[in-house]
């Protein structure tokens, strides 16, 4: 199984700012994925990085709002961009171990003031 | 999207009693996960059901995936605190889709 390191584990923003998660793999991975969650409830997928190229996106969620970087087989960044309080939620990143058994980091607990 | 729901949303029981959580689809699933998820943290894969009809123990834990590959359970015997957390079910390849969830309470 994959160990994922997810920093910030939270945050506190003021609106209007941004704020970069990281997302650091302990092995080489094709796709990352990052998510968002909302307390008790389930996964949004925003997008699906892949190393090489731009991050394929859900519908919903746009490169601009979330631009992901992917600089390797290990890596990965998701921007929440110009902040307001409805984005105030949990942000995770996640790998997969063959085709469908997903892995987590702890997660990026997000409040917009 | 291959749409996940699960049932119910909301469980507390009392240790030591028992609890089923269901998942549900219309579409027919290759596999299917359940996943643990606890404050603060992220959701940690607890299992894969991948043939029909097939049933999984993990110590208290009884997974069962549909004979027609649709539908999911989780059956917990004699329920500790321990067990409290944000349950949820998962299939699809690559790109995985969630059920909403059962958030399961059990009081000491």
């Amino acid at each position: 199984s994959a160990v994922i390191s997810q920093k910030p584990s939270r945050d506190i923003c003021q609106r209007g700012t941004s704020l970069t998660i990281q997302c650091q793999v302990d092995s080489q991975v094709t796709m990352m994925f990052w998510y968002r969650q909302q307390p008790g409830q389930s996964l949004t997928l925003i997008a699906t990085a892949n190393q090489g190229s731009e991050a394929t996106y859900e519908s919903g969620f746009v490169i601009d709002k979330f631009p992901i970087s992917r600089p390797n087989l290990t890596f990965s960044t998701l921007t929440v961009s110009n902040m307001s309080p409805e984005d105030s939620s949990i942000y995770l990143c996640s790998v997969l171990q063959g085709f469908d058994e997903a892995f987590f980091g702890q997660g990026t607990r997000l409040t917009v003031v | 999207t291959q749409l996940l729901e699960q049932s119910p949303q909301f469980l507390s029981i009392q240790e030591g009693e028992n609890l089923t959580v269901y998942c549900n689809s219309s579409s027919v699933f290759s596999s299917l996960q359940w996943y643990r998820q606890e404050p603060g943290e992220g959701p940690v894969l607890l299992v894969t059901v991948v043939t029909g009809g097939e049933v999984k123990k993990l110590k208290r834990l009884t997974f069962q995936f549909g004979d027609a590959r649709k539908d999911s359970s989780l059956h917990i015997t004699a329920a500790q605190p321990g067990d409290t957390g944000l349950y949820l079910c998962a299939g699809g390849d690559y790109k995985l889709s969630f059920g909403a969830g059962t958030t399961v309470t059990v009081r000491a």
